[in-house]
């Protein structure tokens, strides 16, 4: 069975922080991705990747970048973390096909 | 502009049939239907995909009319633990930057 683990099921930060939320894959899949979730809004793509040290820009990506040193890690990571920031994060992980998710990061900034 | 729409919520008993329409226009001729369940505090789980006519599996069906500008998911005789909100994600002229998601249908099966 795929595994999508997120390294925090919730996170508390400050304003201006940088803000790195994690994302591990154990089924070596070629595409890797960050959405968040909000009322009302359904699930919004901020990033993705389809490989190693690749990297496209999904529909709100501003405010935010990515890393994928490793085909099974992609992180987000938020520069300088605002309030409007707050949301769950999922990550997504898929071989040409349907997505596989994590659980989610609840990203609260203060 | 591309969109994903889907009706809020929805309301079924027991044992009934669901159908969730959503509407996506303007999808390419390749491009798959996906549907995803959720519960709370978990990610979505992958249902049912499809590009074209019907598709059937162990829990559900999507039909997609040939105009390819909206699908149903259709869940045979619903039970309680069926209570969950149901995502369509569309792909939108190809490429993983085009994925557009719905805002959710929230079912509520009662006894």
């Amino acid at each position: 069975d795929v595994k999508v683990t997120q390294s925090s099921r919730y996170l508390v930060k400050r304003t201006g922080e940088k803000v790195f939320l994690e994302c591990v894959q154990d089924m070596d899949h070629e595409n890797m991705f960050w959405y968040r979730q909000d009322p009302g809004l359904g699930l919004r793509l901020i990033y993705f990747s389809y490989d190693v040290k690749m990297k496209e820009k999904g529909d709100i990506p501003e405010g935010y970048s990515v890393s994928r040193e490793k085909k099974e890690r992609f992180s987000l990571i938020l520069e300088s973390a605002s309030t409007n920031q707050t949301s769950m994060y999922l990550c997504a992980s898929s071989p040409d096909g349907p997505q596989h998710f994590g659980d989610g990061t609840r990203l609260s900034i203060l | 502009l591309a969109k994903t729409t889907q009706p809020i919520s929805m309301d079924s008993y027991e044992g009934q049939e669901v159908n969730i329409t959503c509407s996506h226009n303007n999808i390419a001729t390749n491009d798959y239907i996906t549907w995803y369940q959720q519960f709370p505090s978990q990610g979505p789980r992958f249902i049912i995909q499809g590009y074209k006519t019907k598709v059937t599996n162990e829990v559900a069906s999507l039909f997609i009319p040939a105009d390819r500008k909206s699908s149903t998911l259709s869940l045979p005789r619903v039970s309680l633990s069926d209570t969950a909100v149901y995502y369509c994600l569309a792909n939108f002229s190809g490429g993983y930057n085009k994925l557009i998601f719905g805002a959710g249908t929230r079912l509520a099966v009662h006894p």
